[in-house]
């Protein structure tokens, strides 16, 4: 079976650093992705973790632990455009295409 | 390129007519995906394509056909629409599945209303 828990909702002070957990259970372990979607917008691609690590793209990284079930998103610096919902990704299930958690709703404040 | 083109992007519909959602691509994916999201339920997968003359269930197929007859394109059919399909649908795209790290794109969905 899949199941993939992130929190619902999260807020954080523009300029900060914010963590966005997700957890994921597999029968077996192919990759795990995180997409950003603005509100009313399509979802679009962040990152990509296969290997236990960090991966750093710019003011955004992504973590995994394979051993754990566990990956975060790390966005530092933060700007109000960084408000949206963050989606936690991984192939599987009955057919072992991408699930999707249901996803962390940002919110950036002044 | 345009990436992955969706029309509708609004639709009202009554219970019980049909409708076809369209769904094309121009970068020659083989993979092709359809997901409906629906407020705390995150994106669910309804149907798949690995290839032109090839379709899949996903997690929640009822009530929705598919086919691909070209690479390019990949409608979504509601048979007969109920209240339940109230929701947004995406098309998603990949050039292949095998591929594993390859990421999905999406179009900018069409949102359904069903009275």
């Amino acid at each position: 079976g899949q199941n993939i828990d992130q929190p619902t909702e999260m807020t954080a002070t523009e300029g900060a650093i914010v963590q966005i957990n997700c957890t994921y259970q597999t029968s077996g372990f192919n990759g795990l992705f995180w997409y950003q979607q603005h509100a009313g917008e399509a979802p679009t691609f962040l990152s990509y973790n296969v290997l236990d690590g960090l991966e750093e793209k710019g003011r955004f990284s992504s973590f995994l632990s394979r051993s754990k079930g566990y990956s975060y998103l790390l966005l530092k610096e933060l700007q109000m455009k960084d408000s949206a919902s963050y989606l936690c990704a991984a192939p599987g299930g009955a057919t072992n295409k991408l699930i999707f958690g249901t996803g962390t709703l940002l919110a950036v404040q002044p | 390129n345009a990436g992955v083109t969706q029309t509708p992007k609004f639709q009202v519909l009554k219970t019980g007519q049909s409708m076809t959602l369209q769904c094309a691509q121009d970068m020659n994916h083989e993979y092709m995906s359809w997901y409906r999201q629906d407020p705390g339920m995150g994106l669910r997968l309804i149907h798949y394509s690995v290839g032109a003359g090839i379709t899949d269930q996903g997690e929640v197929p009822n009530g929705y056909n598919v086919s691909r007859s070209t690479t390019e394109d990949f409608p979504l059919r509601l048979l007969s629409a109920a209240p339940s399909q109230t929701s947004v649908y995406f098309c998603a795209s990949s050039y292949s599945m095998d591929r594993a790290n390859l990421p999905l794109h999406f179009g900018n969905g069409t949102r359904l209303t069903v009275t």
